[in-house]
This record gives C-alpha cells, sequence and structure tokens, in this order.
C-alpha cells in the first residue's frame, strides 16, 4: 500500500529566508503526487502537482517542488517566504487499485511558523 | 462561481447517534470524495462517489455511508457514533475519477462527539 511520510512535525523560517519541507513516499509504481496547503478554519487547497514529465514542478503562490525517484521524495520550496505562508502543509499521493484511482492518501503534515 | 460548501460548519452529537453531514460540489464537478481529518493528522480517504454510486473506499467501517445525489451533491453518513470519530470531515469535488483531476476541497465540518 501506498505512504506518505512528511519527517518534520513543525518548522520555523525566518520572513523572508528560504523554505524546504520534505516529502517521502512509497508506492510501486509512479506516484501522481501533490502539495496542499490548510490555514486555519480553511479547507485544502493544491499549490501543485506531479504526474510525469519534468522533475521540477512549479506551483501557486511561488512554491516549486522536485521529483527524486532515487530518493522517493518531492521536497516543496520557496526561495522567500511571507508572513501569510504560515499554514499546515501537506503532500499526498493518489494510487490505483483494481477499481481505478483510489482517493488521496496524505502525510501527517508540516506546520509552518513564521518568524518576524 | 462557489466553490465546494458543506453543512453544518460544526456539530456536537453524543456516542451512540447518527450524523448526516452535506456537501455541494463546485459547478461543473461530478466526483465527490469524503476524508476525514482527526486532530494533528492529515486527512484520511473514506470513499468516493461518482454517477451516483459508491466506486472506491478507505479503511472505514460500514457506519460510515454515503449517498450521491443526481445534481452531484452527496451525503455522509455515520451511525453508531464512537468518541474516535470526532473530527474535522472534509468533501472535495473533481471532474472525472482518473486520479490525476484537481480535488477542490471544502472547508470541512467539525464533528464533536461527546
Amino acid at each position: 500500500a501506498q505512504s506518505v511520510t512528511q519527517p518534520d512535525i513543525h518548522i520555523t523560517v525566518s520572513e523572508g529566508a528560504s523554505l524546504e519541507l520534505r516529502c517521502n513516499y512509497s508506492y510501486g509504481a509512479t506516484p501522481y503526487l501533490f502539495w496542499y496547503v490548510q490555514s486555519p478554519g480553511q479547507g485544502l487547497q493544491l499549490l501543485l502537482k506531479y504526474f510525469s514529465g519534468d522533475t521540477l514542478v512549479q506551483g501557486i503562490k511561488g512554491f516549486e517542488a522536485e521529483f527524486k525517484r532515487s530518493q522517493s521524495s518531492f521536497n516543496l520550496r520557496k526561495p522567500s517566504v511571507h508572513w501569510s505562508d504560515a499554514a499546515e502543509y501537506f503532500c499526498a499521493v493518489v494510487a490505483y487499485s483494481g477499481g481505478g484511482a483510489d482517493g488521496l492518501t496524505f502525510g501527517k503534515g508540516t506546520h509552518l511558523i513564521i518568524q518576524p | 462561481d462557489a466553490g465546494v460548501t458543506q453543512s453544518p460548519t460544526h456539530l456536537i452529537k453524543t456516542r451512540g447517534q447518527q450524523v448526516t453531514l452535506r456537501c455541494s460540489p463546485k459547478s461543473g464537478h461530478d466526483t465527490v470524495s469524503w476524508y476525514q481529518q482527526a486532530l494533528g493528522q492529515g486527512p484520511q480517504f473514506i470513499f468516493q462517489y461518482y454517477e451516483e454510486e459508491e466506486r472506491q473506499r478507505g479503511n472505514f467501517p460500514d457506519r460510515f455511508s454515503g449517498h450521491q445525489f443526481p445534481n452531484y451533491s452527496s451525503e455522509l453518513n455515520v451511525n453508531a457514533l464512537l468518541l474516535g470519530d470526532s473530527a474535522l470531515y472534509l468533501c472535495a469535488s473533481s471532474y472525472g475519477t482518473g486520479g490525476l483531476e484537481t480535488q477542490y476541497f471544502g472547508p470541512g465540518t467539525r464533528l464533536l462527539v461527546l
């Protein structure tokens, strides 16, 4: 079965500094990978997704992620964070069974804190 | 264009009761998925509805059931509530079921079971 690991429960970054959030996945075939952000009291918003092709994916709000098959990773990056980036970030994978695409399997999330 | 809407926003129930949560998908979407998000955890897939049928299901007991209506809106029903069912319940909609489609999430219904 597929799984997603986000090793960092909390990360604190100073405003204007760069950011990298880690995500490792376990899935036998080529994974379809996603990063979502959840702000307090709000639903999840898709930042970016990877299906195939270029392993560096650009998303919204200045985020990007790089798929590395050899490391089973899909880390999220941003060159300069803003206070409004403080939120919960989730990495997710969708897998396929005999009946087609399953639902998203999420990691436990990384809570991003921005220091002024 | 309204996004995914869910009702109610909050709900308090007692153990053993039954609850119904509702979801209206984003305009043009035909697929609805439900997720349970316990405090401090990532969302867990409950099931997905397409063409008024449950097409995929996660690892949840059959106390959890659902329905999709001809207008694509959906309900999640939970019977015989347990304390552990306290969570944020998220609805997501998409167009199609191939797995590549972006799922758009609603704000969720927060359920507290006492």
